[in-house]
């Protein structure tokens, strides 16, 4: 199984001040179609998760454009430019190139 | 809009069965394959299963914790993805989501809670 690995797993930021959350998967993420399958989901207190970006850097439908992704093979990295209150939550990254999927043990964002 | 609804959880005895239902509008469901991702209370997300398309198949993959036990179906007439359970142990419990489309920029639904307790 491809094991993937946030750092850090707690990220307190100040707001208006930019954060940043890294992932790293144990094998290469590119898959035999050329594309790589690296998610990063926000899941805000007593929601869901919810698609940020996929395929490393495609910022998902609705996203805001402080949100953005990037990286390639085993390491990757999301950007938030200037944290807002509304960003606070668990982020997780997530791996949908080779069964079975996995997910990151998860970054929480707070707020100092 | 895409929406997802899951349905059909509960508390349920070990050993017991439950059938979760995966609801979807907004979208041409056969187009699309769907996957299963659980959240245990306090915990991080797990992957549970996922079907391919009728054009791939409609072929399966499960996570080797519920391989045997749970089994994942579509109906396409009706857009709606499905997630039998069986044999269900305590660490089975968890919110259960339902994915449109896992590799790209999927959707997920709110949830339904799935509670095996005697």
């Amino acid at each position: 199984d491809i094991v993937m690995t946030q750092t850090p797993l707690s990220s307190p930021v100040t707001l208006g001040q930019p954060a940043s959350i890294s992932c790293r998967s144990s094998q290469s993420l590119v898959h035999r179609d050329g594309n790589t399958y690296l998610s990063w989901l926000q899941q805000r207190p007593g929601q869901p998760p919810r698609v940020l970006i996929y395929k490393i850097s495609n910022r998902f439908s609705g996203v805001p454009d402080r949100f953005s992704g990037s990286g390639a093979g085993t390491d990757f990295t999301l950007r938030i430019s200037r944290v807002e209150a509304e960003d606070v939550g668990v982020y997780y990254c997530t791996q949908a190139t080779q069964f079975p999927y996995t997910f990151g043990q998860g970054t929480k964002l707070e707020i100092k | 809009d895409v929406q997802l609804v899951e349905s059909g959880g509960g508390l349920v005895q070990p050993g017991r069965s439950l059938r979760l239902s995966c609801t979807t509008s907004g979208f041409t469901f056969g187009d699309y394959a769907m996957s299963w991702v659980r959240q245990a209370p306090g915990k991080g997300l797990e992957w549970v299963s996922f079907i391919r398309g009728k054009v791939y198949g409609e072929t399966t993959e499960y996570a080797a914790s519920v391989k045997g036990r749970f089994t994942i179906s579509r109906d396409d007439s009706e857009s709606i993805a499905y997630l039998q359970m069986n044999s269900l142990k305590t660490e089975d419990t968890a919110m259960y989501y339902c994915i449109r489309d896992p590799a790209g920029g999927s959707y997920w639904g709110q949830g339904t809670l799935v509670t095996v307790s005697s």
